[in-house]
């Protein structure tokens, strides 16, 4: 069985503030995939970023980063100066490669809200 | 199509009642899924088609909840006896390789 823990089920900051979110996955793949999707009030899912677990380098993507560590089966993601636009829920998820483990399983998400 | 089209994209209807859902994958598209989405909750996995195969229903909490893919293509899912607690927004996505995912907007079901 595949599980994403999102321990942090709500976020606030100001404005401008870095915030980290965390994200941590247990699998018995060796073989899987990494995601992180963006779901603003509006209720649509925004994709993000996917990483496979081969890829352990760093990414970013202008005020996004994110850090994927398999020694500690985390994949976390930071938004740096944060901005109101910012404000929703993020999920973090994994696909396997094999049997019922390639169906997408999400984290509970965490509500991020920026204040200005 | 440009993306995954799901009607209708909201339901009312009493307790007791059948309902369909629909999904449009985007074509070509071999890999489709069904989730849930309850108020404030994270999301649940449904069922999972891929190809010719038999689908993957492990997901499915009652045997009130069915779906079907026809063609490949078009997926209906449907809840029988509809209870209360199945008021939730429900989430298609559909994938070229299983690992790549496109999620329609979904259709907002509430049970009264």
């Amino acid at each position: 069985a595949q599980k994403v823990t999102q321990a942090q089920t709500e976020i606030s900051v100001v404005e401008k503030e870095d915030v980290t979110l965390d994200c941590v996955y247990e699998t018995r793949d060796t073989t899987y995939y990494l995601f992180w999707y963006k779901q603003p009030p509006s209720g649509e899912l925004v994709f993000l970023i996917r990483r496979n677990s081969f890829d352990e380098q760093n990414e970013i993507s202008g005020r996004y980063s994110w850090n994927f560590q398999k020694s500690t089966s985390s994949f976390n993601f930071t938004i740096t100066a944060s901005q109101v636009v910012d404000s929703a829920v993020y999920f973090c998820a994994l696909s396997g490669s094999s049997g019922s483990a390639r169906q997408l399983t999400f984290g509970s998400g965490t509500q991020l809200t920026v204040l200005p | 199509g440009a993306g995954v089209s799901q009607s209708p994209s909201n339901k009312v209807t009493e307790k007791g009642k059948d309902v369909e859902l629909r999904c449009d994958p985007i074509s070509g598209h071999t890999a489709l899924y069904w989730y849930r989405q309850s108020l404030g909750q994270g999301l649940e996995f449904l069922i999972y088609f891929q190809g010719n195969s038999a689908p993957d229903k492990s997901g499915l909490p009652s045997d009130r909840f069915s779906a079907e893919r026809t063609g490949g293509s078009v997926s209906t899912l449907t809840i029988q006896r509809t209870q209360q607690e199945d008021s939730a927004v429900y989430l298609c996505a559909s994938s070229p390789d299983s690992n790549r995912y496109t999620f329609g907007s979904g259709t907002r079901l509430t049970v009264v």
